[in-house]
């Protein structure tokens, strides 16, 4: 079956600790994207790769980072400087950037 | 004030009954998409539409591009389309390709 899969379902961290969530996807597809969900809030775009190698920031970047070294996997890492970790993650991809989005599962973090 | 914004932002209904939620935008957009989310927090597409209507099984999406307001309608709702309804908007001009997504509507269906 095609699809996106994120792990872990639900994360736990220590306040200080970088944490990296995964987000695979065999779609085939090339673009792909995380978002930020907060209670009461529309998703906001963190990063998103257009390409293989290739990324850029979304609206909300600073504490985060990404890479994309494989197409099948975009993997993003919740730094110690995310003032506000706790959230549920999102990932998504597309064919083309341009193109309708497939969502992942979520990673619900939550940071003590 | 949000560039998408979504009313109600909770909706309870009994089963049986028609049910709207509503989704203005005040972004040029090339489409529009509603999205579905369910408690374990997995999202689903609905639908994307830039004009007209769109009708898939009991649910039906209208878009007005003059008005820049989009219609989300569940006909004969079921408890099981409890959930969280969310409109994204689809950019045009400069920041064409981008999402822009409402705060969402909190749907429960009690039977």
């Amino acid at each position: 079956d095609g699809g996106i899969t994120q792990s872990p379902k639900y994360l736990f961290r220590k306040e200080g600790q970088n944490v990296t969530l995964s987000c695979e996807q065999n779609l085939n597809h090339d673009a792909m994207y995380w978002y930020r969900q907060d209670p009461g809030q529309g998703l906001r775009l963190i990063y998103y790769s257009q390409i293989v190698n290739d990324f850029q920031k979304g609206d909300i970047a600073e504490g985060y980072s990404v890479s994309r070294e494989k197409k099948e996997s975009f993997p993003l890492t919740v730094t110690s400087a995310q003032k506000n970790p706790t959230a549920f993650y999102l990932c998504a991809s597309s064919i083309e950037v341009y193109n309708e989005q497939f969502f992942g599962p979520g990673t619900r973090l939550t940071v003590l | 004030k949000n560039e998408v914004e979504q009313s109600p932002q909770n909706l309870t209904a009994q089963e049986g009954e028609f049910i709207t939620i509503n989704c203005s935008y005040s972004v040029g957009i090339s489409a529009l998409h509603w999205l579905q989310q369910h408690p374990g927090g997995g999202i689903v597409s609905l639908f994307m539409l830039s004009s007209g209507k769109k009708k898939h099984g009991r649910l039906i999406a209208t878009i007005n591009i003059q008005e820049k307001h989009s219609s989300l309608h569940i006909t004969a709702s079921h408890p099981r389309d409890s959930a969280v309804y969310i409109c994204a908007a689809r950019r045009g001009g400069t920041s064409y390709g981008k999402l822009t997504f409402g705060q969402g509507t909190i749907l429960t269906v009690h039977p």
